[in-house]
């Protein structure tokens, strides 16, 4: 079975600072996604990363993909309290399936 | 704007009382999934339809059916709905079951049950 541990689960932080939330799993995925939530809505797809190594960069936003495809980190600079919600990291499994980590929860407080 | 669209936004059912929850969209993917997601938790995958062919996951429980007449609308039925069914849920679709297919996710129908 595949699974996917996000950390951390909760995340509260002030304005300005920086945050990395970490995606693991002991399985390699063809390709892994990101996704942000806010409350009463669907999840919102960010990146996708699909080769070993990639960096993708979505304004103060940083997403890398593990070498090994086994594991992602998303990295946010300088955070806003727009940045607040619940990030999901999903790896792609077979037949399309999406394997959602656990969440986290970001609040970026004024 | 082609959009996946979940009605309704809210709804309030009675324990044990039948409920459906709808889903429309206009990207004409061939794939329909439904979600269940408690609060702060990711979303849990119920089912999918690709086409007209349905595909359970092995721990929904049979309380939870799923109708899709055609390419547009796929409906969620929750038979008996208990406490533990309050929940969002959310409805996405993907052209195909491939690995590089986005899934694209309508804003979700909140359920309450009294």
């Amino acid at each position: 079975t595949q699974l996917l541990e996000q950390s951390p689960q909760f995340l509260s932080i002030q304005e300005g600072e920086n945050l990395t939330v970490y995606c693991n799993s002991s399985s390699v995925f063809s390709s892994l996604q990101w996704y942000r939530q806010e409350p009463g809505e669907g999840p919102v797809l960010l990146v996708t990363v699909v080769t070993g190594g990639e960096v993708k960069k979505l304004k103060r936003l940083t997403f890398q993909f593990g070498d090994a495809r086994k594991d992602s980190s998303l990295h946010i600079t300088a955070a806003q309290p727009g940045d607040t919600g619940l990030y999901l990291c999903a790896g792609v499994g077979q037949g399309g399936k999406l394997i959602f980590g656990q969440g986290t929860e970001l609040s970026v407080k004024p | 704007d082609a959009m996946v669209i979940q009605n309704p936004r809210y709804q309030v059912t009675q324990f044990g009382k039948p409920v459906t929850l709808s889903c429309s969209q206009t990207l004409n993917h061939n794939v329909m999934y439904w979600y269940q997601q408690k609060s702060s938790q990711a979303p849990k995958l119920l089912f999918h339809y690709y086409d007209k062919d349905f595909n359970n996951e092995a721990d929904t429980p049979d309380n939870f059916q799923s109708r899709r007449p055609n390419t547009s609308f796929c409906f969620l039925d929750i038979r008996s709905p208990g406490l533990g069914d309050a929940a969002m849920y959310l409805c996405a679709t993907s052209l195909a079951r491939l690995a590089k297919e986005t899934q694209y996710f309508g804003p979700g129908t909140r359920l309450l049950v009294l």
